[in-house]
């Protein structure tokens, strides 16, 4: 079983709309997690950490359910410029404790016009 | 702004092969770390660093080595490359996490490394 899953998409979606995407994760002792997005053909770049209280940035709304051991990132009124890979991400023990993080497979973005 | 930079984007190799991927971080950051993209299967953790001549292994650190010899430097190591190394290889950076509160240090991406093992 992986560390984090995500639905891989894509999803396809015109602009304006609401999408949301959710995430798993299997170790309950991970405290990070981070939606980071990849453009096609380039790196990974942060988009926003998720605090536990859930935290908004402007159109995009994370959220962390500890319980249930998900998250989810809600992108409200969707651009075409949206469109990309969303990546789950979690925070990682090493074997000597030390953290590394945990990337989910992402999930494709497509906004249409 | 963070600057990871990747020696190469676009490399071939032939199989057997010692081949050597290096990445430099330009921020003083104490972690740097290694992953490779593939599709379906995401980013995976090869190898991190988090202080020189220090390293620790990943998910999938079979067939790969690391050296951290200075701190803004972390090179990665086929051993002997084999064709089941064709990947897109990432390298990353980031500060210190603190000790036992929540940190949420993000981590910074080079371009990649495009590498084909032939």
């Amino acid at each position: 079983r992986k560390e984090v899953e995500q639905d891989p998409g894509p999803f396809n979606v015109p602009e304006g709309a609401t999408v949301a995407f959710n995430c798993t994760y299997s170790n309950s002792a991970s405290q990070s997690f981070f939606w980071y997005r990849q453009d096609c053909r380039k790196e990974p770049k942060l988009l926003m950490s998720v605090y536990s209280s859930g935290n908004e940035d402007g159109r995009f709304t994370a959220q962390l359910n500890r319980a249930s051991q998900y998250i989810s990132l809600l992108i409200r009124d969707s651009k075409l410029s949206d469109s990309a890979t969303y990546l789950c991400v979690v925070n990682y023990y090493g074997d000597t404790g030390r953290r590394a993080l945990t990337f989910g497979s992402g999930t494709r973005l497509q906004v249409q016009p | 702004d963070v600057k990871v930079t990747q020696s190469s984007r676009y490399l071939v190799k032939r199989t057997g092969e010692k081949v050597f991927l290096e990445c430099v971080q330009d921020m003083d950051h104490e972690n740097m770390f290694w992953y490779r993209q593939d599709p379906g299967l995401g980013l995976r953790l090869i190898y991190f660093s988090y202080d020189v001549k220090m390293k620790e292994k990943g998910d999938i650190p079979e067939g790969y080595s690391v050296s951290r010899e200075k701190k803004e430097r972390f090179s990665l190591i086929l051993e002997s490359a084999s064709t089941n190394q064709t990947s897109m290889y990432l390298c990353a950076s980031s500060p210190m996490w603190g000790g036992t509160s929540l940190s949420n240090q993000p981590q910074h991406f080079g371009d990649g490394t495009r590498l084909s093992i032939l």
